[in-house]
C-alpha cells in the first residue's frame, strides 16, 4: 500500500539558517510527490510537485524538493527560512489505483518554527 | 489565477442535524475530492468523484455522508446527522488530470457540531 511518512513532528530552525523538512515515501510504480504548507487557520496551500524530470524541483516562496528515487524521499528544502515560513508542512504522493481513483495519501505533517 | 471555493467558510449546527457544504471547483477540471482535517492534525480523504459517481471512498465516508454535483458547477457533501467528532475542518480539491497537473485546494469549510 501507497504511504507517505514524515518522521518529524516539529524543526525548529533560526531564521536566515536553511531548512529542511523529511518526507519518505512508498509507492509502487513512479510516484507523484506533492509538498502543501497550511498556516493557521488556513487552506492548503500548494507548494511543488514532482511528477518527472529533474530531480531538484523549484516552488513557491524560494521552496525546493529534491527527489531521491534510490532513498525513496522527497525533502523540502529551504536556504534561508523566514519567520513567516512557521506553518504546517504536508508531504503527498498521489496513490496509484485502478480505475480513476487518484486520491492523495498524506503524511502526518511537520510543523515548523522559525525563530527570530 | 483560478480557485476552488468553499461555503460558508464556518458553520456551526447541533448534533443530529444535516449539513451541506458547498464547493465550487475549477471550471475545466473532471476529477474532485473531499477531504477532512480535525484540528491541525492529518488530512483524511472521504471521497473522490468523476464522471458524476464515486471513484472512491474512505471508511470515514458512512452511509451519513453523500456527494452530489447537481448543477455542474457545484460540488456538495451532505452530511445526514452530524455528530461531534465530525468538527473538522473540510476541504474540497480539484484536480485537471488525475493529479499529473496537481491538485487546487479550497480553503475550507470549519464545521463544528455542538
Amino acid at each position: 500500500a501507497q504511504s507517505v511518512a514524515q518522521p518529524e513532528d516539529q524543526v525548529n530552525v533560526a531564521e536566515g539558517n536553511p531548512l529542511t523538512v523529511k518526507c519518505t515515501y512508498s509507492v509502487s510504480g513512479n510516484p507523484y510527490l506533492f509538498w502543501y504548507v497550511q498556516y493557521p487557520n488556513r487552506g492548503l496551500q500548494f507548494l511543488l510537485k514532482y511528477i518527472t524530470g529533474d530531480n531538484l524541483v523549484k516552488g513557491s516562496y524560494g521552496f525546493e524538493a529534491e527527489f531521491n528515487k534510490s532513498q525513496t524521499s522527497f525533502h523540502l528544502k529551504k536556504p534561508s527560512a523566514l519567520v513567516s515560513d512557521s506553518a504546517l508542512y504536508f508531504c503527498a504522493v498521489r496513490d496509484i489505483g485502478a480505475g480513476n481513483n487518484r486520491k492523495l495519501i498524506w503524511g502526518l505533517g511537520t510543523s515548523l518554527a522559525v525563530n527570530p | 489565477e483560478p480557485e476552488v471555493t468553499q461555503t460558508p467558510s464556518h458553520q456551526v449546527t447541533q448534533m443530529g442535524q444535516e449539513v451541506i457544504l458547498r464547493c465550487v471547483p475549477i471550471s475545466n477540471h473532471l476529477y474532485f475530492y473531499w477531504y477532512r482535517q480535525i484540528l491541525g492534525q492529518k488530512v483524511e480523504f472521504l471521497v473522490s468523484f468523476y464522471n458524476n459517481e464515486i471513484s472512491e471512498k474512505s471508511e470515514i465516508f458512512d452511509d451519513q455522508f453523500s456527494v452530489e454535483r447537481p448543477d455542474g458547477s457545484n460540488f456538495t457533501l451532505k452530511i445526514r446527522s452530524t455528530k461531534l467528532e465530525d468538527s473538522a475542518m473540510y476541504f474540497c480539491a480539484s484536480s485537471e488530470s488525475k493529479g499529473r497537473d496537481g491538485y487546487t485546494f479550497g480553503s475550507g469549510t470549519r464545521l463544528t457540531v455542538v
